[in-house]
C-alpha cells in the first residue's frame, strides 16, 4: 500500500490570495489526481497529475485557477489561485499504480477556508 | 454518462444488523468498482472493490454484489458495529488497456452509516 501525506493539513486564507499544496507519496505510483470535496457532499476529480508533462483538467477545472505540477513519480503540488469563499473545500490527493493489483489510495485532505 | 447514483443518502442500523448500500452506473466501460469508508476528517479508505467479471466478493465482514446486465453494485456490511459508523462512497473507473480515462474515479454521493449500539 501507499501512504500519502499532505501540507498543510489546513489553511484559512484571504480571498484574492493563492495557497500551495503539496502530495508526497512514500513509494512511486503511476497515477496521482487531485479531487476536491465540499464538507458534506463527494469527492470531485479535479485533475490528473502527470509526471513530466501538463497536468489533464476535468470539465470546470482549468489550469491558470488550479495550476498542478508532479516533478516525479512520488511528489505532486496543487495551487489553488486567486481564491474566492467558494474554493472553501478539502482538496485531496489520491495516488496509486497502475497493473494487476492497482489500488488508488487518498491522502487525508487539506481543509481550505477562504474568507 | 459518467454518473454513479449511491442510495441511500443515510442508512441507521442496530449493532448486529446488516448495512446494505446500492449503486448504478451508467457507463458500461466501467470496469473497476471499489467503496471507500471515510471517517470525519481523514481521506476516504480503499474498503473493498471488485472489477465486473467477478459477481461476488466478501472480504471479512463486507461483500460487493455485482450485476453486469443491471449496472448495479451494492455493499453489504454484515454485524454491523458502531465502529462502521463512517460515510461511505461506491466509485467506478476504467481500468482496461490505458488511456486518458485511465483510474479516474467517478464517486457516489456518499451514504452516512450510523450503527447504533
Amino acid at each position: 500500500s501507499a501512504v500519502i501525506s499532505q501540507k498543510p493539513s489546513r489553511d484559512i486564507c484571504q480571498r484574492g490570495t493563492s495557497l500551495t499544496i503539496q502530495c508526497q507519496v512514500d513509494s512511486q505510483v503511476t497515477m496521482m489526481f487531485w479531487y476536491r470535496q465540499q464538507p458534506g457532499q463527494s469527492l470531485t476529480l479535479i485533475a490528473t497529475a502527470n509526471q513530466g508533462s501538463e497536468a489533464t483538467y476535468e470539465s470546470g477545472f482549468v489550469i491558470d485557477k488550479f495550476p498542478i505540477s508532479r516533478p516525479n513519480l512520488t511528489f505532486s503540488t496543487l495551487t489553488v489561485s486567486n481564491m474566492s469563499p467558494e474554493d472553501s473545500s478539502i482538496y485531496l490527493c489520491s495516488a496509486g499504480t497502475s497493473g494487476s493489483t492497482d489500488t488508488q489510495y487518498f491522502g487525508p485532505g487539506t481543509r481550505l477556508t477562504v474568507l | 454518462q459518467q454518473q454513479v447514483k449511491q442510495s441511500p443518502q443515510s442508512l441507521i442500523v442496530q449493532k448486529g444488523g446488516i448495512s446494505i448500500i446500492n449503486c448504478a452506473y451508467e457507463n458500461t466501460a466501467f470496469d473497476y468498482f471499489p467503496w471507500y469508508q471515510q471517517f470525519p476528517g481523514k481521506g476516504p479508505a480503499l474498503l473493498i472493490a471488485i472489477r465486473p467479471d467477478v459477481s461476488e466478493k466478501k472480504e471479512g465482514r463486507f461483500t460487493i454484489s455485482f450485476n453486469k446486465s443491471a449496472k448495479q453494485f451494492s455493499l453489504h456490511i454484515m454485524d454491523s458495529q458502531p465502529g462502521d459508523s463512517a460515510t461511505y462512497f461506491c466509485a467506478a473507473s476504467i481500468r482496461g488497456a490505458g488511456g486518458t480515462s485511465y483510474g479516474k474515479l467517478t464517486f457516489g454521493q456518499g451514504t452516512i452509516l450510523t450503527v447504533h449500539p
